[in-house]
């Protein structure tokens, strides 16, 4: 059963950069696209951005110059960079696996889920 | 000020019924498939429903999905006190070119 291990640094000033990586185990990168979403306090789930095996990356448009989103393969890793942070970025952030494709049974058509998500970390920015 | 639209509160009592809807556009919900996510309190979101209906392995058949043009529906049957938890619908939006998230539900059983 795959699971997500995420680390990083939980407390950060304001301009710094938030940087978390996410580590995929008992299952393999190939044929997911790998994710990152947040979550402020008491508030609900914005999407971050993505990332395939190819390196193909995608990003939200509200946070598109901050982030960067990169894939070690052979770490089995995936990593978060999001620039310049203030306390509006104060979060839990979350790795997911993101199952994506076209199904042919069951409810036919486009299908994007996030199947696995790791545990979070809590980033806090505060001077 | 999320994409999709979901009530921000729902109760019920044991054993009852509830459902929760959520509400999008002709470029999310009425074009792709809907999936919903269980967050019990201090958790990460969990997985509950996928592509409109479909519950993945472990997931009782109390919890069931519809969706109709563009709007969507969550059912908890029999609920229990371990259903209490916040509730997201998402999708993909056609015009973001990603996924989206609504606001979330907060389903307390009294």
């Amino acid at each position: 059963q795959v699971q997500l291990q995420q680390w990083g640094a939980g407390l950060l000033k304001p301009s710094e950069t938030l940087s978390l990586t996410c580590g995929v185990y008992g299952g393999s990168l190939s044929g997911y696209y790998w994710s990152w979403i947040r979550q402020p306090p008491g508030k609900g789930l914005e999407w971050m951005g993505e990332i395939n095996l190819s390196g193909k990356t995608s990003y939200n448009p509200s946070l598109k110059s901050r982030v960067t989103i990169s894939v070690d393969t052979s770490k089995k890793q995936f990593s978060l960079k999001l620039s310049s942070v203030t306390a509006a970025d104060t979060a839990v952030y979350y790795c997911a696996r993101v199952s994506v494709g076209t199904a042919t049974t069951g409810t036919p058509g486009f299908y994007y889920y996030m199947d696995v998500w790791g545990k979070g970390t809590t980033v806090t920015v505060s001077s | 000020q999320s994409v999709l639209t979901q009530p921000p509160s729902a109760s019920g009592t044991p054993g009852q019924r509830v459902t929760i809807s959520c509400s999008g556009s002709s470029s999310n919900i009425g074009s792709n498939t809907v999936n919903w996510y269980q967050q019990l309190p201090g958790t990460a979101p969990k997985l509950l429903i996928f592509s409109n209906n479909q519950r993945p392995s472990g997931v009782p058949d109390r919890f069931s999905g519809s969706k109709s043009g563009t709007s969507a529906s969550l059912a908890i049957s029999g609920l229990q006190s371990e259903d209490e938890a916040d509730f997201y619908c998402a999708t993909w939006d056609d015009s973001l070119n990603g996924p989206v998230f609504g606001g979330g539900t907060k389903l307390t059983v009294v």
